[in-house]
């Protein structure tokens, strides 16, 4: 699986959009782009998965590059509640598949 | 929809003890679920993969005798710490897959292990 990079940590403040990056230059054409959060002491949580275009869902949205080197996880009202660890994932679709969690963005959104 | 538990929620167990974590999936079936171990201030860390009916596939690293992992039905995969040390006190938390394929994991709220 293609390995990740993000940014350890980033501040929002509330009701502003929140764009985390994420850089995967050596992705692979059947590979998928996940993004999962984790708020503290919890299970982490599924957010979005994109393959090559711009998807949307009720949480957030995810902006691929044209070359699928990178990524952006766009949550467009940031609240309180979103703050947690947010973490990047490249997926191979089709077989089960490992999710192997790197270090993540700490988002913290504030007042 | 899609709602993974895990029994219990915390844990104290003295050393030398073996205990056992649940993870349930309630309202679908499991054709694969995953076990994590996560320390503090640190990042989830895969201890194995199974499938229901067959043996666990454990990650490099991960003692599959320390470690029991049964996955008897395809709501429930138990995770046996056996002769629990202080280094094994750490977040466990369980996931599972609905499909095969599908890599779309719904996680459990994790079971909190303390060895004294």
């Amino acid at each position: 699986d293609a390995k990740t990079t993000q940014p350890p940590s980033m501040d929002c403040a509330e009701g502003r959009a929140a764009n985390l990056p994420c850089n995967h230059s050596t992705i692979s054409g059947n590979e998928y782009v996940y993004w999962y959060r984790q708020i503290h002491s919890q299970g982490p949580q599924y957010i979005i998965h994109g393959l090559k275009n711009n998807e949307t869902n009720e949480m957030a949205s995810l902006i691929i590059t044209e070359d699928r080197k990178s990524s952006t996880l766009i949550l467009p009202h940031a609240t309180l509640r979103d703050t947690a660890v947010y973490y990047c994932i490249v997926l191979f679709s089709g077989g089960y598949n490992k999710l192997i969690f790197g270090a993540g963005t700490r988002l913290a959104v504030h007042p | 929809g899609a709602v993974v538990s895990q029994h219990p929620s915390w844990v104290i167990c003295k050393s030398g003890t073996s205990v056992k974590i649940e993870c349930r999936s309630l309202d679908f079936q499991a054709t694969t679920m995953f076990w994590y171990r996560q320390f503090p201030k640190q990042s989830l860390m895969l201890m194995a993969t199974s499938n229901e009916g067959s043996k666990a596939t454990y990650e490099q690293g991960v003692e599959k005798d320390k470690f029991l992992i049964n996955h008897a039905s395809l709501t429930l995969s138990t995770l046996t710490v056996t002769s629990a040390h202080p280094e094994d006190s750490s977040f466990y938390i369980c996931s599972a897959s609905r499909l095969a394929g599908d890599n779309e994991q719904f996680f459990g709220p994790g079971t909190r292990l303390t060895v004294l």
